[in-house]
């Protein structure tokens, strides 16, 4: 158990839908991520939220549109989606900020497959 | 500018054999430095992580990488393969600590452990 937890596991949509993915972190973290997974490529950052602002934005198609309402989750809100937007998407968090240790170790969920048809 | 590269795409091993990943890395700064590791269906695990304490780390499973900064590496190894093993593994390079810079990954090296 990562402390991550996804909902929807697995997710199929047509073009035309509009859907959520849902991401809950209960490690006390300040800093939440979302991140794309496709077969054959590197794991592509796609937002973060600090402290639930928004720090990055990767050059994301506005058909994905992330909203964090508190620190402890995390929403992507999907529409109009591509068949290449199949993928399997991750949410992460971790604790940014003084620290002894001090590097942004990220703990991921298990991720939700997505399927568009 | 953080750059990591894993040098195989593929490592296939007979179970109680020695696993070695490779992974080489870029960075303007000192880096930390990580192994992830994902089972089928599964998120990511984090293995273990350099952090610009003792060169030789130690992680879950049996695993450890050492941090060579003239050879720009961060190979994971492993003395004895187990079948559990078997899964992709990531190199992953951050910038200074307490910072925002994100993780950069590797494109990943998937394991697979003969019986």
């Amino acid at each position: 158990e990562t402390g991550v937890t996804q909902t929807p596991r697995h997710l199929v949509m047509g073009m035309t839908n509009k859907k959520s993915l849902k991401c809950e972190q209960h490690l006390g973290h300040n800093a939440m991520y979302w991140y794309k997974q496709s077969a054959k490529k590197p794991l592509e950052l796609m937002f973060v939220y600090n402290f639930k602002e928004q720090t990055e934005n990767n050059s994301v198609p506005s058909r994905f549109s992330p909203e964090c309402p508190n620190s402890s989750h995390l929403f992507l809100h999907l529409h109009t989606l591509q068949p290449e937007d199949s993928a399997l998407y991750l949410c992460a968090s971790s604790h940014l900020g003084r620290s002894a240790r001090g590097v942004n170790e990220q703990f991921f969920g298990p991720g939700t497959r997505l399927t568009v048809l | 500018a953080q750059s990591v590269t894993q040098l195989d795409s593929h490592v296939s091993v007979s179970e109680g054999t020695p696993v070695l990943l490779r992974c080489n890395y870029s960075s303007s700064y000192s880096p930390s430095l990580f192994w992830y590791v994902q089972h089928p269906n599964k998120g990511l695990q984090l293995l273990l992580k350099y952090t610009s304490a003792a060169t030789l780390v130690k992680g879950i499973n049996g695993f450890e990488a050492e941090f060579k900064k003239s050879e720009t590496s961060f190979h994971l190894t492993k003395p004895s393969a187990h079948m559990s093993d078997a899964a992709e593994y990531f190199c992953v390079v951050s910038g200074p600590n307490s910072g925002n810079t994100p993780l950069v990954f590797g494109k990943g090296t998937r394991l697979s452990v003969i019986a």
